[in-house]
């Protein structure tokens, strides 16, 4: 069993809906919780940082993390075509330097 | 501010060919990164740096892979010779912060 799971869809969408996109990971020493977007044939880009549990908003974008769950998601609001890429979650340990990346969920919105 | 900067961009080579890959991270990030990402996975960490020194390649193949990090700055990754296998995209990023690791657009291998 990998460290992190994500569910690597395609999840198709119309443009403005609401997409939830989901990990779950086994380590329960994970404190940082990362988002990133990947758009075909570029390197990932960060989109949200979390610190242990809680939300965390960012315009269109909120990151959610249940530790007790060892459960993450990112929401998008307002879907549009251009959200469309690859999303993986990542995870650190605390004073630690390595990160743990999700094998990505490929989200394709429709206008 | 520029980004990291990566070549080249692409490469295709035959297998038992000696390739490298270059990388200049984001002025001031001490903290440098070679990953490994294949086709619908995400990105493994091959090697990170600490300004000069290579303070975590565990998981970098060491009989064929090597990689170097002059005066701090950018670094460079060699396989020699490549295998089929090698076939990936390399990306490099860097990071000032803990967490916050900013990736370049990466290298895509090919070995024939």
């Amino acid at each position: 069993q990998k460290e992190v799971e994500q569910d690597p869809g395609p999840l198709s969408v119309p443009e403005g809906a609401i997409v939830s996109l989901n990990c779950t990971y086994s380590n329960s020493a994970f404190q940082y919780f990362m988002w990133y977007r990947q758009y075909s044939r570029k390197g990932p880009e960060l989109l949200m940082y979390t610190y242990s549990s809680g939300n965390k908003e960012d315009g269109r974008f909120t990151a959610q993390v249940d530790k007790s769950s060892k459960y993450i998601s990112l929401f998008i609001r307002d879907s549009q075509p251009s959200d469309s890429a690859t999303y993986l979650c990542a995870m650190m340990v605390e004073y630690g330097n390595k990160l743990v990346f999700g094998a990505g969920t490929i989200l394709r919105v429709k206008s | 501010e520029a980004g990291v900067v990566q070549s080249p961009r692409y490469k295709i080579i035959e297998k038992k060919q000696p390739v490298a890959f270059w990388c200049n991270p984001i002025s001031g990030h001490n903290t440098l990164y070679w990953y490994l990402q294949n086709l619908g996975q995400g990105p493994e960490l091959l090697i990170r740096y600490e300004n000069e020194e290579a303070v975590d390649d565990s998981q970098l193949p060491k009989d064929r892979f090597s990689a170097e990090r002059l005066k701090g700055v950018d670094s460079t990754l060699k396989i020699q010779p490549a295998e089929l296998g090698d076939s990936a995209v390399y990306l490099c990023a860097s990071s000032f912060r803990v967490g916050e690791q900013y990736f370049g657009p990466g290298t895509r291998l090919t070995v024939t």
